[in-house]
């Protein structure tokens, strides 16, 4: 079993500046981890996912996370964020097992960023 | 492609009634997900199907609760009889086991239950 935890429900920005959104996860086994943006009354689009390789992946919109497995996290990042980055976010795992399904997911109970102008 | 299709958007219902809410997949994909979303419980995966077989329905919160796929591109999901703790935002969700490295949500459907 999984489990995931973001570390702040709220994040308050203004815009332009920098942004980190934490997350944490526990598994006993290895697993793959995802960031998911959902906008008000909207379904859930995927920004980047870590599968292998690279610790550092880029997602869309300008958003990169970073695997630390010693750290079992996943931090979401943007350099500079904009009024339209305002939504919730998501951190997600599902387990790495030989023909698991890539949507049987596991998620945090998001952090909403508010991004001030 | 049109993505992953749901209906309806919205439902309110009065308590006891049987609600069915419906799932058209993006077309060649193989696994299908249900998703619940509540403020307290956040998201929560409900039962997913691989090849319109049902694999994992260990989320599936009561025997009230009942989910189909009768073919590769149509699932629903029913609760009979509705209650008031089943209001929600109901997300359906489509991937191809093995290829496919994300699933992609539809729009969600808001229950209220009256």
């Amino acid at each position: 079993a999984q489990s995931v935890t973001q570390l702040d429900s709220q994040v308050p920005v203004f815009e332009e500046a920098p942004v980190e959104l934490r997350c944490n996860y526990s598994s006993s086994v290895s697993v793959y981890l995802f960031w998911y943006v959902q906008y008000p009354n909207q379904g859930l689009q995927l920004l980047l996912k870590y599968l292998s390789g690279s610790t550092l992946v880029k997602g869309i919109n300008g958003f990169e996370a970073e695997f630390n497995k010693s750290q079992t996290s996943f931090h979401l990042r943007k350099p500079s964020v904009h009024i339209s980055d305002t939504a919730e976010y998501f951190c997600a795992v599902s387990d790495a097992l030989g023909g698991t399904s890539y949507g049987k997911l596991t998620f945090g109970q998001g952090t909403i960023l508010t991004v001030h102008p | 492609d049109a993505g992953v299709i749901q209906s309806p958007r919205h439902e309110v219902t009065e308590m006891g009634q049987e609600v069915t809410l419906r799932c058209k997949p993006i077309s060649g994909h193989n696994s299908l997900f249900w998703y619940r979303q509540t403020m307290m419980r956040g998201l929560e995966l409900l039962i997913y199907f691989n090849n319109n077989v049902p694999i994992d329905d260990s989320g599936m919160p009561e025997d009230r609760f009942s989910a189909k796929m009768p073919n590769a591109s149509f699932s629903t999901l029913k609760i009979q009889p509705s209650e008031p703790r089943d209001s929600a935002v109901y997300f359906c969700a489509s991937s191809f086991r093995g290829s496919v490295t994300e699933a992609f949500f539809g729009q969600g459907t808001r229950l209220t239950v009256v």
